[in-house]
């Protein structure tokens, strides 16, 4: 059984970087195929795609907010981190991360992160 | 970016209807489009990935067709647990893009 959960600050200032963790366990990110995204969800809105590692390495960014991310993982510790610098209050949302092989499969239940002084 | 459009944005039904939601790519996306359900304060929950193959363990009401760039989702006979919000992604090319949503209310 596949899991993923999110954890990281609920509460963040602006001009901060935000690292948030997803911790998985039921698959490995050194299989081939496999990979892990993270999506946000502003209150009431759509969700966004912000990016995506795979099991190679591999890593992708949305272009509107690659200057500003990174992901990273732990195949040994079966974790991805994303790093947000440069925070603002429209980055406001929750955070999710998920499982994808031939599309976003199984998700975590997402954190809320708030951006305000 | 290819961007995806979902139409309607919402729409009311009765349990026991037939609920058609279009999503449309800007440029063409063979079948990598998949489509998901949230519920409010939920995870998104896989329904169909590459444009019509069902997500194990989802109910065979759900049904989704279309490639190119003009895809459907149906729920043939809705439920009482089907009134959700519902999205289209597309999984052809980076960015990863999703529709604006679809809504589903109780009629």
């Amino acid at each position: 059984q596949i899991t993923l959960k999110e954890s990281g600050p609920t509460l963040v200032k602006p001009t901060q970087t935000l690292t948030l963790t997803c911790t998985f366990s039921g698959f490995s990110l050194s299989t081939s195929g496999v990979g892990v995204g993270w999506i946000r969800q502003p209150p009431g809105k759509a969700l966004e795609w912000l990016a995506l590692i795979y099991w190679n390495d591999d890593k992708r960014y949305s272009p509107s907010l690659k200057s500003r991310l990174t992901i990273t993982k732990d195949t040994s510790k079966n974790q991805v981190v994303l790093t947000m610098t440069n925070m603002d209050p429209v980055d406001t949302a929750t955070y999710y991360c998920a499982h994808r092989q031939d599309a976003f499969d199984i998700w975590g239940q997402g954190t809320m992160v708030t951006v305000s002084s | 970016d290819i961007q995806m459009t979902q139409s309607p944005s919402s729409v009311s039904a009765s349990v026991g209807d037939r609920v058609t939601i279009t999503c449309r790519a800007s440029q063409g996306i063979s079948s990598w489009l998949a489509w998901y359900q949230q519920k409010p304060g939920k995870a998104p929950k896989l329904l169909i990935y590459a444009a019509s193959s069902l997500q194990s363990g989802v109910p065979s009401r759900f049904s989704g067709s279309g490639s190119g760039t003009d895809f459907t989702l149906t729920i043939s006979s809705l439920q009482p647990e089907d009134f959700a919000t519902y999205y289209c992604q597309q999984a052809n090319s980076f960015p990863v893009t999703f529709g604006g949503g679809t809504k589903v209310e109780i009629k």
